[in-house]
């Protein structure tokens, strides 16, 4: 199994640039979940999904779509990428309902945005 | 107010030493409670879950106080290898509430 793999790894994005970050999962997860990591200020969600073809919006959802359309997928685009949006980027990934274990995360995707 | 809240550190302890890092959260509802250990520019992973009634897995115990709404993590006999930013986290709904991190350097 390769767990959370998430594509690309590095991305460098000019102002207004959009861009897509791809998750996948192959552990058959329900729920999927995008957070961005900041110095200071840790994880922080920015949308999660608890099945296919639903999404919600987490503590910073500004900037930010996804897209749920296979089960092993999460999408997370970004329209017209700001400096604010330089940051590592994680997906993870767990299996549904409360009291159900821990989150899996991906590698991470660093993105710098000039 | 954030959901959950640790001490940033760093901690430098030297090699043997005792250390522990202590996690408040705010959501009385929290439900699930985990450490996780992330190494520089890496993702992070699972250390260990808390359990309501205290859980210890080799050098490593942790424990939940729902009354005061804190969560612990006791590193006995600090190596080298712990050195690493730990994670706090608590569950609420089908959300995770991470804490920032607290720094751990073990010293030779």
């Amino acid at each position: 199994n390769a767990g959370v793999t998430q594509t690309p790894k590095f991305r460098v994005l000019k102002t207004g640039q959009s861009m897509t970050l791809l998750c996948a999962q192959d552990m058959n997860h329900e729920y999927m979940y995008w957070y961005r990591q900041d110095p200071g200020m840790g994880l922080r969600l920015i949308h999660y999904s608890v099945g296919e073809g639903t999404t919600a919006k987490g503590e910073v959802p500004d900037g930010y779509n996804v897209s749920r359309l296979k089960k092993q997928n999460f999408l997370l685009g970004l329209e017209s990428a700001a400096p604010s949006q330089t940051s590592v980027y994680f997906c993870a990934s767990r299996r549904a309902g409360t009291g159900m274990g821990e989150q899996y995360f991906g590698p991470g995707t660093r993105l710098t945005v000039t | 107010r954030k959901e959950v809240e640790q001490d940033p550190g760093p901690f430098n302890v030297p090699e043997g030493a005792t250390v522990a890092f202590n996690c408040t959260y705010s959501n009385s509802a929290s439900q699930s409670f985990f450490w996780y250990r992330q190494d520089c520019r890496k993702e992070p992973k699972l250390l260990m879950s808390v359990y309501s009634s205290g859980n210890e897995d080799g050098r490593f115990t942790a424990q939940l106080n729902r009354a005061s709404q804190y969560i612990s993590l006791l590193i006995r006999d600090s190596k080298l290898s712990d050195s690493a930013t730990y994670l706090c986290a608590a569950t609420t709904g089908n959300q995770f509430y991470f804490g920032t991190g607290t720094s751990l350097t073990v010293i030779p």
